[in-house]
C-alpha cells in the first residue's frame, strides 16, 4: 500500500498570501496524484488530477506540480473561501490511498 | 446536473446492520463506477472500494472485507453499502463518489453512528 504523507499538518496564513502544500508518496506514483478540498460539513471537492490538470470550474489560483514521489499544491493568493482541509490521493496503485490532509487556517 | 443523493443519518446499536443508499441522477449510471469512502469523526478519508456499475462486481479495499457489501439497483440508478455486525469504530461519515479513481462528484455523505 502506498502511504501519502502531507505536510505541514496545519498551515496558518493570511488572506492574500501564497499557500504551498506538500504530498510525499512512499513510492513512485508517476503523475497520478489528485487533490481535493474539503470544508466543514461538506464532501470533498475535486480540485486537480494527474498532478496539474484543474477540474472543471476550478480557478487558476490553484496549481499542482511534481512527479514520482513529491508533489505540491499551490494556492497563489488565499481568499476567505480557500481556508479548508486539502487532501492528496494517489491512483497509480490499488488500494487507492489518501494523505492525512493539510488544514489551511486563517492566521 | 450530476447529483449523488445519499440516504439519511442512521443510529444503530452494536451488532446491528445498516444499509446506505446513493441515488445517481444527471448522467448514465452505468457509465461510471461508484466508490465508497469513509471518514471517521475528525479524521481523514479512507477508500473502501468500488463497484462496477456495468457488471455489478465489487472490489473491496483491505480492511473492508467480510462485513461490508456493495450492491446496485440499476433500475433506479442506486448504489448501496451494507455494513453488518456494526461496531463502535464504524461510526463515521460514509460517502459515495463517482468514477473509477478520480472522484469528480460526491454524495453529501451519510452519518452512521453506532452506540448502545
Amino acid at each position: 500500500e502506498i502511504v501519502l504523507t502531507q505536510s505541514p499538518a496545519t498551515l496558518s496564513l493570511s488572506p492574500g498570501e501564497r499557500a504551498t502544500l506538500s504530498c510525499r508518496a512512499s513510492q513512485s506514483v508517476s503523475s497520478y496524484i489528485v487533490w481535493y478540498q474539503q470544508k466543514p460539513g461538506q464532501p470533498p471537492r475535486l480540485l486537480i488530477y494527474d498532478t496539474s490538470t484543474r477540474a472543471t470550474g476550478i480557478p487558476d489560483k490553484f496549481s499542482g506540480s511534481g512527479s514520482g514521489t513529491d508533489f505540491t499544491l499551490t494556492i497563489s493568493s488565499l481568499e476567505p473561501e480557500d481556508f479548508a482541509v486539502y487532501y492528496c490521493q494517489q491512483r497509480n496503485n490499488r488500494p487507492i490511498t489518501f494523505g492525512q490532509g493539510t488544514r489551511v487556517e486563517i492566521k | 446536473q450530476v447529483q449523488l443523493v445519499q440516504s439519511g443519518s442512521e443510529l444503530k446499536k452494536p451488532g446491528a446492520s445498516v444499509k446506505v443508499s446513493c441515488k445517481a441522477s444527471g448522467y448514465t449510471f452505468t457509465g461510471y463506477a461508484v466508490n465508497w469512502v469513509r471518514q471517521a469523526p475528525g479524521q481523514g478519508l479512507e477508500w473502501m472500494g468500488w463497484i462496477n456499475t456495468n457488471t455489478g462486481k465489487p472490489t473491496y479495499a483491505p480492511g473492508f472485507t467480510g462485513r461490508f457489501v456493495f450492491s446496485l439497483d440499476t433500475s433506479v440508478s442506486t448504489a448501496h453499502l451494507q455494513i453488518s455486525s456494526l461496531k463502535a469504530e464504524d461510526t463515521a461519515m460514509y460517502y459515495c463518489a463517482r468514477s473509477y479513481d478520480i472522484f469528480d462528484y460526491w454524495g453529501q455523505g451519510t452519518l452512521v453512528t453506532v452506540s448502545s
